[in-house]
């Protein structure tokens, strides 16, 4: 069946390190791909999605690619700040899913240093 | 913006107990879904919905129900509390449509002693 892998944390950076949080999935057809993110204390939020092969999401100075290829959807920021520290899901909806069921990834965690 | 919200932040029942957990979002939206998020585990969906008083079980459906008479509102019910239903919960929703985004609320952390 479908399923999204993404790299384990926690991550720990450096405040303006460069972050890459890798995700790939296994999917039918061409689902959508999502970045949710999680601050302390709160629910999901959407970061960005790309919904084809080559789009590239982007919300906040992060981005994403579609990759077909690869089957890969990596989170990458070229300068982190203490506020983005939180847990950073990957998620797929597949091609036909039914009242758009989402299947999401194990998340990271991300710290992030003064 | 679309506002999910949940009616309680904490609560802590007793085992044996019945509990309601709430769910208001504000945006007409035709889904909605009640996930369970646990250390290790990541999110594991309980229940959703895609109509009024249409409900399909998700991965861990055992020992919960839900219930949709309106809408705007989804109610998850923990039939008799246990103490492995001590967890994170949150409620979400999407618009009808192919690959829509869900939103979330803030999420309900029940502790059941």
């Amino acid at each position: 069946g479908d399923s999204v892998t993404q790299m384990e944390g926690p991550v720990t950076l450096s405040e303006e390190a460069f972050l890459t949080i890798n995700c790939t999935y296994t999917a039918t057809g061409y689902p959508s791909l999502f970045w949710y993110v999680q601050y302390p204390g709160e629910g999901l939020q959407l970061l960005l999605k790309a919904t084809k092969a080559d789009d590239k999401g982007s919300n906040k100075g992060f981005e994403a690619t579609y990759r077909k290829e690869t089957t890969s959807f990596h989170l990458e920021k070229g300068s982190v700040q203490v506020s983005d520290s939180a847990v950073y899901f990957c998620a797929l909806s597949p091609l036909y899913s039914s009242a758009s069921k989402i299947i999401f990834g194990s998340g990271t965690r991300l710290s992030i240093r003064p | 913006d679309v506002k999910v919200t949940q009616s309680s932040r904490y609560l802590v029942k007793r085992t044996g107990e019945k509990v309601f957990l709430e769910c208001v979002q504000d945006m007409d939206h035709e889904n909605m879904f009640w996930y369970r998020q646990d250390p290790g585990l990541g999110l594991r969906l309980i229940y959703f919905s895609y109509d009024v008083k249409m409900k399909e079980k998700g991965d861990i459906p055992e020992g919960y129900s839900v219930s949709r008479e309106k809408k705007e509102r989804f109610s998850l019910i923990l039939e008799s509390a246990s103490t492995n239903q001590t967890s994170m919960y949150l409620c979400a929703s999407s618009s009808g449509g192919v690959n829509q985004p869900q939103h979330f609320g803030d999420g309900t952390r029940l502790s059941i002693l």
